[in-house]
C-alpha cells in the first residue's frame, strides 16, 4: 500500500486478555517505530527496530509488552494481560533509512485504539 | 533530557485570523524541532522541521515556525486560518543521537467560521 497500515483499527479487550496489534510500514522501509499515545497526551516511544534488529526498547513500560519485526517488514506489538492502563491509540511509524528521524521523513500510520475493559 | 512544552492545550480563531500555537524547548545539546499535525481518524503528518541552518523554517499548507535560541521557542505561525486547519498540533524534539521523538502534550486548533 502507499501509507503505513495498522490493524485492527479499534480493539476491545478485556482486562487480562493477549491482545496482538499489527504494523504494514511502507515497502522497504528500514526503520519502524511504535508509539503509545493515550487520551489527551503526546505520543511516547516505545520501541524501534532497524530492519528485524530491535535497537531500542526502552520506552516499553512492563514485560507485559513484547514487539516483534522477524522478517524486517511486518511488525507486531504484543500485550499480555491488559490492563485498563494500556487503553491508548498505538501508533506506527516508518522511515526509509537506518539514520531516522533528524534526516529523514517519518511516516506514520492511523493508530490502533485500544480500550480495556 | 530533551523535552518540549506546548501552551495551551487548546486554540480557538476565525477565520482568516492568524494562528499562533506556541512550543518551547528544554535541551542540553543543539535540538531537532518539529511540528506534526494529526487529522481526526489519520496519522500524523510532517508539518516542518529545524536542524540546522536558517531558523526561519517554512513548511506545508502555509505554516512556518521560527527557531529562537534565546527564547527556547519554536512557535508555529499561520497568517490566515483556513477552516481545513482545524487539528492537532504536536511539537516534538530529538536529539541528534538517540533518534526518539519527544512529542509535546499537543494543541488542538479550532477554526471557526
Amino acid at each position: 500500500g502507499a501509507g503505513v497500515s495498522q490493524s485492527p483499527r479499534y480493539k476491545v479487550a478485556k482486562r487480562g486478555q493477549d491482545v496482538a496489534l499489527r504494523c504494514d510500514p511502507i515497502s522497504g522501509h528500514v526503520s519502524l517505530f511504535w508509539y503509545q499515545q493515550a487520551l489527551g497526551q503526546g505520543p511516547e516511544f516505545l520501541t524501534y527496530f532497524q530492519n528485524e534488529a530491535q535497537l531500542d526498547k526502552s520506552g516499553l513500560p512492563s514485560d507485559r509488552f513484547f514487539a516483534e519485526r522477524p522478517e524486517g517488514s511486518v511488525s507486531t506489538l504484543k500485550i499480555q494481560r491488559t490492563q485498563q492502563e494500556d487503553s491508548a491509540v498505538y501508533l506506527c511509524a516508518s522511515s526509509v533509512g537506518g539514520r531516522t528521524t533528524t534526516n529523514e521523513k517519518l511516516f506514520f500510520g492511523s493508530g490502533t485504539q485500544l480500550s480495556v475493559l | 533530557a530533551q523535552s518540549v512544552t506546548q501552551l495551551g492545550s487548546h486554540v480557538s480563531v476565525s477565520e482568516g485570523a492568524l494562528v499562533l500555537l506556541r512550543c518551547n524547548y528544554s535541551s542540553s545539546v543543539p535540538p531537532y524541532l518539529f511540528w506534526y499535525v494529526q487529522y481526526p481518524n489519520q496519522g500524523l503528518q510532517l508539518l516542518l522541521k529545524y536542524t540546522t541552518g536558517a531558523t526561519l523554517v517554512k513548511g506545508i499548507n502555509g505554516f512556518e515556525a521560527e527557531f529562537k535560541k534565546s527564547e527556547t521557542s519554536f512557535h508555529l505561525t499561520k497568517p490566515s486560518a483556513h477552516m481545513s486547519d482545524a487539528a492537532e498540533y504536536f511539537c516534538a524534539v530529538i536529539s541528534y543521537n538517540t533518534d526518539k521523538l519527544i512529542f509535546g502534550t499537543g494543541t488542538r486548533l479550532q477554526v471557526f467560521p
